[in-house]
Order: C-alpha cells, then structure tokens, then sequence
C-alpha cells in the first residue's frame, strides 16, 4: 500500500522559510523513474506544480520559484523535505506531495497541507 | 502559474455528454507530451482520472475518455451524474524540463 503524507507548520510568518516533510511508503526513491513531486494549490485556486526531485537526485524546480525552492530526499527514512524562503502571503496553500512513476504520473498524492502566511 | 487553458466552468443535465478542453502549445502537448487529468471532488485530494492521453487507471468508468490532437487535449464525460461533479484539471511535461498543470474546469450537473 501506497502512502504519502505531509508535515509541518500550519502557520509562518512572512519572510520566513517553510519546511515542510513528505513521509512515504510503500515504495522506494531509490527505483529507477521514481520521483516524487510537490504541488499547492490556493484556496479556491488552481493546482500549481513547484517541483520533483527523482531517484537519481536530479530536482527540477517551477521557474517561478526556483530562486526560493529547494527539494531534498532522504532515501534511507523514506523522506522528501521542501524547503521555501522568504514565505509570502501569496503562498497561503494547501501544499501535497504525490509519487511519479515511469508507468504512472502523480498517481498517489498525499492528504495535503494547509499553510496560512500571516503575520 | 498555469500554463495549459482550461475553459473555467462546463455544465449538462445527467445523462448528457460533456468536453473539458486543455490548450497548451508547442513545448509541451504539442511538443509530444502525454496530458493526464486529475478530478478533485469538492474538499479532497486530486485523484488521477486519466493518464497517457487516453488511458484509464483502475477503477475508473469508461465514462470517461481522453483524446490529444495537436496542442490540445480533451476529457470527456458521457452519461453525465451527480457524483462528477467536480474540478478537473489536465497536466502534462514541457520541454523545459517541468511539469505544468492547466487553469482547471469545474463541471455542474444541471
């Protein structure tokens, strides 16, 4: 069975830096195509992509965000953390994360969580 | 930052057939990309609905069906019911090396 889910604060500050932890099972990052990708979506708003890291380690990273993103994984404790600096009101979202497979896009998604950037 | 288009809303009456249509461009479903959809039913998590233009995961009705010509792609629903309504959204790989994912179409069963 297939799992994915998101930690970390529910509420920052602006200009802080948010982190946030995607525990996985059920599969390895350590497979061949596997990746696994975070995405967030505004309240009443679209879902926007922010990135992937695979099992290779190579990351890709939405140019958007790619001056305040950074994707790392810990293969051995089953962990993807996302780190965001200098947070905005703007990134106010529910953020997922979901595995990529070479069969399969983002075909399991974690429960999702919701981070308030407010003062 | 979306970069596929979505028509914002579509409505049918149950029963009825019904398109969502996904306009990219020459770097990514016209550049040979697969489009997938994702249906998000009000307050839960997106879920695959469609993969590699026209493929079904399991579990999923053959209600529904996905086409790609060009720089657009299209999921429809035929025999339209109450449970799908919905948001869906196409997604598909640009060759700029990222993932993109369209504006989104709620669906309204009249």
């Amino acid at each position: 069975q297939i799992t994915l889910k998101e930690s970390g604060p529910t509420l920052v500050k602006p200009t802080q830096t948010l982190t946030l932890t995607c525990t996985f099972s059920g599969f390895s990052l350590s497979t061949s195509g596997v990746g696994v990708v975070w995405i967030r979506q505004p309240p009443g708003r679209a879902l926007e992509w922010l990135g992937i890291i695979y099992w290779n380690d190579d990351k890709r990273y939405s140019p958007s965000l790619k001056s305040r993103l950074t994707i790392t994984k810990d293969t051995s404790k089953n962990q993807v953390v996302l780190t965001l600096t200098n947070m905005d009101p703007v990134d106010t979202a529910t953020y997922y994360c979901a595995r990529r497979s070479r069969e399969y896009p983002f075909d399991y998604w974690g429960q999702g969580t919701l981070v308030t950037v407010s003062s | 930052q979306s970069v596929l288009t979505q028509p914002p809303s579509v409505s049918g009456a149950p029963g009825q057939r019904v398109t969502i249509s996904c306009t990219g461009s020459s770097s990514n479903i016209g550049a040979g990309y697969d489009v997938h959809w994702y249906r998000q039913l009000p307050g839960t998590v997106p879920r695959l609905l469609m993969y590699g233009n026209t493929k079904r995961p399991s579990g999923v009705p053959d209600r529904f069906s996905g086409s790609k010509s060009g720089t657009s792609a299209s999921l429809a629903i035929t025999g339209l019911q109450a449970e799908d309504e919905a948001d869906y959204y196409c997604q598909s790989y640009d060759s700029s090396l990222i993932y993109v994912f369209g504006t989104g179409t709620k669906v309204t069963v009249l």
